[in-house]
């Protein structure tokens, strides 16, 4: 079955440490692409990819980074940078990031508590 | 500034009424316009689409509303079920810099009640 894995599911961290969320996907899409949910808050963006060992930075970049080495994976590092990491975390993919009518699919989310 | 704005944080409906869920945009480059559905701890699951040269695609019980000169559109469920409780979220893509980028509202908490 093709899809989005994210893992861990559920992380906890100490204030002050990096922790990084994996994403691989095997649905064979070109972009990739990492959102932060906060309640009451809609899906902000964080970075993109388009192809390998490239990717942008979205709205919230900061206090994170991300590599683009496989294009199955697109992990993301929390930072001790950020302000507020304490977040729900989706990875989605697209077929072609210059395609405005594709659909992004979305992982099940990484649930990043900050102790 | 939120250019994509879903101003109901909430919605009941009973069961086999009509669900009609509602997002508002400001920026007039958009494309295409997306709902997704999500569950708790879930990701959101893609529902229906329009393009911004149209004014309604439908696909079974959902209905995907374009008003472009109001810059509004809504999504219209009928019947509505109760699995259908869910949040929903409307996004926007934009063509900005060669790529595309996907805006998201704030979503609008659906329940239906049996």
């Amino acid at each position: 079955d093709g899809g989005i894995t994210q893992s861990p599911k559920y992380l906890f961290r100490k204030e002050g440490q990096n922790v990084t969320l994996s994403c691989e996907q095997n649905l064979n899409h070109d972009a990739m692409y990492w959102y932060r949910q906060d309640p009451g808050q809609g899906l902000r963006l964080i970075y993109y990819s388009q192809i390998v060992n490239d990717f942008q930075k979205g709205d919230i970049a900061e206090g994170y980074s991300v590599s683009r080495e496989k294009k199955e994976s697109f992990p993301l590092t929390v930072t001790s940078a950020q302000k507020n990491p304490t977040a729900f975390y989706l990875c989605a993919s697209s077929i072609d990031l210059a395609a405005g009518a594709n659909v992004l699919t979305f992982g099940a989310g990484s649930r990043l508590t900050v102790l | 500034d939120q250019q994509v704005k879903q101003n109901s944080p909430s919605l009941s409906v009973q069961e086999g009424r009509i669900s009609i869920l509602n997002c508002d945009y400001t920026n007039s480059m958009f494309d295409y316009f997306l709902w997704y559905k999500k569950y708790p701890a879930e990701g959101p699951t893609f529902l229906i689409s329009i393009s911004s040269i149209k004014d309604k695609n439908e696909d079974g019980r959902f209905t995907v509303f374009l008003n472009k000169s109001a810059k509004h559109l809504s999504l219209h469920i009928v019947p509505s079920q109760p699995g259908d409780s869910a949040v929903y979220f409307c996004a926007a893509s934009q063509l900005a810099s060669g790529t595309y980028k996907y805006i998201f509202g704030t979503g609008t908490r659906l329940k239906v009640l049996a």
